[in-house]
């Protein structure tokens, strides 16, 4: 079956613009999850879906940064005023959602972000 | 707070060598413990995962041991090959609906 999907797969954007990415989830999985991560380092993790709820945004780096999933299936991550910092691969990930420590996440290709 | 150790690279490795990752961890409770891995041009994908202390998770030839005491996921294969080329990431997660933390990633190179 189809996978974790995500666009752009590359971005180039200059500071300050505005960019949102698309991640599509496996179809029938209840969480989403965004992380970022920076050239050489591991995901760090940005913020967490359960259907449409936003239930935990802890890791969006500064108000700049905002998720939503208002049908509970595709999920927009959108940066306001990109600043080089920002540079990164955003990856989405997906999983059935019933609460237990050892379920898999499927992991989306990312979208490379490039802020000049 | 939550954290991940691992061994730096890259790590370069004739084919049929042993290979070790090293893994340590810092969590409260009792975390699940996964290795993902990332080959060239493709998605992060899990490659095993150990829910408990002893437990032991396998897949591909590769295995790690999830170790409470010494808090460590180390991952091992006896006899790599070149296709195994890729990033592995160790990662935990504390929490029931699934925040995981990773390593900063260890980049494997096996040649012929």
């Amino acid at each position: 079956g189809a996978g974790v999907s995500q666009s752009p797969r590359y971005k180039v954007a200059k500071r300050g613009q505005d960019v949102a990415l698309r991640c599509d989830p496996i179809s029938g999985h209840v969480s989403l999850f965004w992380y970022q991560q920076a050239l050489g380092q591991g995901p760090e993790f940005l913020t967490y879906f359960q259907n449409e709820a936003q239930l935990d945004k802890s890791g969006l780096p500064s108000d700049r940064f905002f998720a939503e999933r208002p049908e509970g299936s595709v999920s927009t991550l959108k940066i306001q005023r990109t600043q080089q910092e920002d540079s990164a691969v955003y990856l989405c990930a997906s999983s059935l959602g019933r609460g237990r420590l050892e379920e898999t996440q499927y992991f989306g290709p990312g979208t490379r972000l490039l802020v000049l | 707070g939550n954290s991940v150790t691992q061994m730096e690279g890259p790590v370069t490795l004739s084919e049929e060598a042993f290979l070790t990752i090293n893994c340590t961890y810092t969590a409260t409770g009792y975390p699940s413990l996964f290795w993902y891995v990332q080959y060239p041009g493709e998605g992060l994908q899990l490659l095993l995962k150990a829910t408990k202390a002893d437990d032991k998770g396998s897949n591909k030839g590769f295995e790690a041991t999830y170790r409470k005491e010494t808090t460590s996921f180390h991952l091992e294969k006896g006899s790599v090959q070149v296709s195994d080329s890729a990033v592995y990431f160790c990662a935990l997660n504390p929490l029931g609906y699934g925040k995981l933390t990773f390593g900063q990633g260890t980049i494997l190179t096996v040649h012929p």
